[in-house]
């Protein structure tokens, strides 16, 4: 089954700095990667997803890429806030599969 | 649009009972995902259920567990003579169709505490 991993496990980045938080995939069938947030003691939400299709997609200070030969997507927060502080989750689902595989989590802090 | 509804949000079992968790999916989503988070950990995929079938429980341990989506009514799933090892966070997503466009929506949670 999909294998995901995530890097690092913690990252502190000063505020209105870049954060960059990175995947890897196992599966190469894997063609949907959703990127969710979990701040303490609430759910996980989709802050962005991207397609196998494209390599790269943006929502205002957030982007993400995907690389499908290296298999391996990457999310980008520019100009962070305080707010962005929490715990990020990359994810990846197989075609024909419809669960999502988890990676084990970015605990990001943004220090003011 | 209420999004997906579970209860309760705190659940507090001794060992040996039962414990039974509610998940509504949102207006119009006929798939349901379970997933079980142990505090500082990932998400990890227990089972995916549609209306009155259980497509994939791949990841529900093989005792003790069990999950249902009946025609009516809400997802349960259900953890019998509970451990303390149960303590988790305990999240239902649900989408509309496979493959979905939009991905999951999760509920807010069920934390449950076994002591």
């Amino acid at each position: 089954g999909e294998n995901v991993e995530q890097h690092p496990s913690t990252l502190s980045v000063q505020e209105g700095d870049s954060a960059v938080i990175k995947c890897t995939y196992s599966d190469s069938a894997s063609n949907y990667f959703p990127w969710y947030k979990q701040e303490l003691g609430k759910r996980p939400q989709l802050i962005i997803d991207i397609r196998s299709n494209v390599g790269e997609k943006k929502d205002q200070r957030i982007a993400v890429t995907l690389n499908k030969t290296a298999k391996h997507f990457s999310l980008h927060i520019t100009e962070t806030k305080p707010e962005d502080s929490a715990v990020y989750f990359c994810a990846a689902r197989s075609v024909g599969n419809e669960k999502l595989t988890f990676g084990t989590g970015t605990r990001l802090t943004i220090i003011p | 649009n209420a999004g997906v509804m579970q209860n309760p949000r705190h659940l507090v079992r001794r060992r040996g009972q039962e414990a039974r968790l509610r998940c509504s999916p949102m207006k119009g989503h006929s798939h349901v995902y379970w997933y079980r988070q142990l505090p500082e950990e990932g998400l990890k995929f227990m089972v995916y259920l549609q209306k009155e079938n259980i497509i994939d429980e791949s990841g529900m341990p093989k005792e003790r567990f069990s999950a249902e989506f009946p025609k009516e009514g809400p997802s349960i799933l259900r953890i019998q003579q509970v451990v303390r090892g149960d303590s988790a966070a305990y999240f239902c997503a649900s989408s509309p169709d496979r493959e979905s466009t939009y991905g999951y929506t999760f509920g807010s949670g069920t934390r449950l505490t076994v002591v």
